[in-house]
């Protein structure tokens, strides 16, 4: 098991231009979610994946922003027309949802984003 | 909806010394508590979970956390802390399945030798 990993760990573009991350989930687990971190600040909810459905975006996920899951795997997230404000750090996670009980999710180790 | 506030930004404590870090939540039916680390570039690692039963609940790392309903509080403990264990720490609460969970502010961690 090698974990939840993102690609690529940094990324610095100039305003306007568009990026794409990709997150690698562990592969049985069927829950995958995106988060911004800011400095100084938590992580804040985007988006989670159940399979190949989105099924939650956070109101922080303006039209610039979409994300996609095709084959209920590996994940990406990509921004249009980045803007300075989009400079953060992208989290993934996955998780196994069970019909009871806790989904504990497993984060990867992030992808800073620096926006010029 | 849930929230969490941490109300320190950033404590410093000496190597051997004990530690608290605080942590108050906002949900409105039973919550699902969770205390994260994160150390410098990396990602997050889970040191505990609270669902129900025992307020008391141990995690990795020799850290617990006690939940406090009529506080509404889920204080992180460790008696003795090493040099190791400075990061930034992040309580989170969340709903059933945690499909959107809230995290607070984190508190940043640093050991005195």
């Amino acid at each position: 098991d090698t974990g939840v990993s993102q690609d690529p760990r940094h990324k610095i573009t100039k305003r306007g231009q568009n990026v794409t991350f990709r997150c690698d989930p562990i592969s049985e687990h069927n829950r995958l979610y995106w988060y911004r971190q800011t400095l100084g600040q938590g992580p804040e909810f985007l988006t989670y994946f159940q399979n190949e459905a989105q099924l939650e975006k956070s109101r922080l996920l303006s039209d610039r922003f979409s994300a996609e899951r095709p084959k209920g795997s590996f994940s990406t997230l990509e921004i249009q027309r980045t803007e300075q404000g989009d400079s953060a750090m992208y989290l993934c996670a996955s998780s196994l949802l069970q019909s009871l009980g806790y989904n504990e999710q497993f984060f990867g180790p992030g992808t800073r984003l620096t926006v010029l | 909806a849930q929230s969490v506030t941490q109300p320190d930004i950033h404590i410093t404590v000496s190597e051997g010394a004990s530690l608290e870090l605080r942590c108050n939540y906002s949900y409105g039916a039973t919550p699902y508590l969770f205390w994260y680390v994160q150390s410098p570039g990396q990602g997050l690692q889970l040191l505990l979970k609270y669902f129900s039963g025992d307020t008391l609940v141990q995690g990795i790392k020799g850290f617990e956390a006690e939940f406090k309903r009529s506080q509404s509080s889920f204080n992180l403990r460790k008696p003795s802390v090493h040099w190791s264990d400075a990061a930034e720490y992040f309580c989170a609460v969340g709903a059933i399945h945690n499909n959107d969970m809230r995290f607070g502010a984190g508190t940043r961690l640093t050991v005195k030798p």
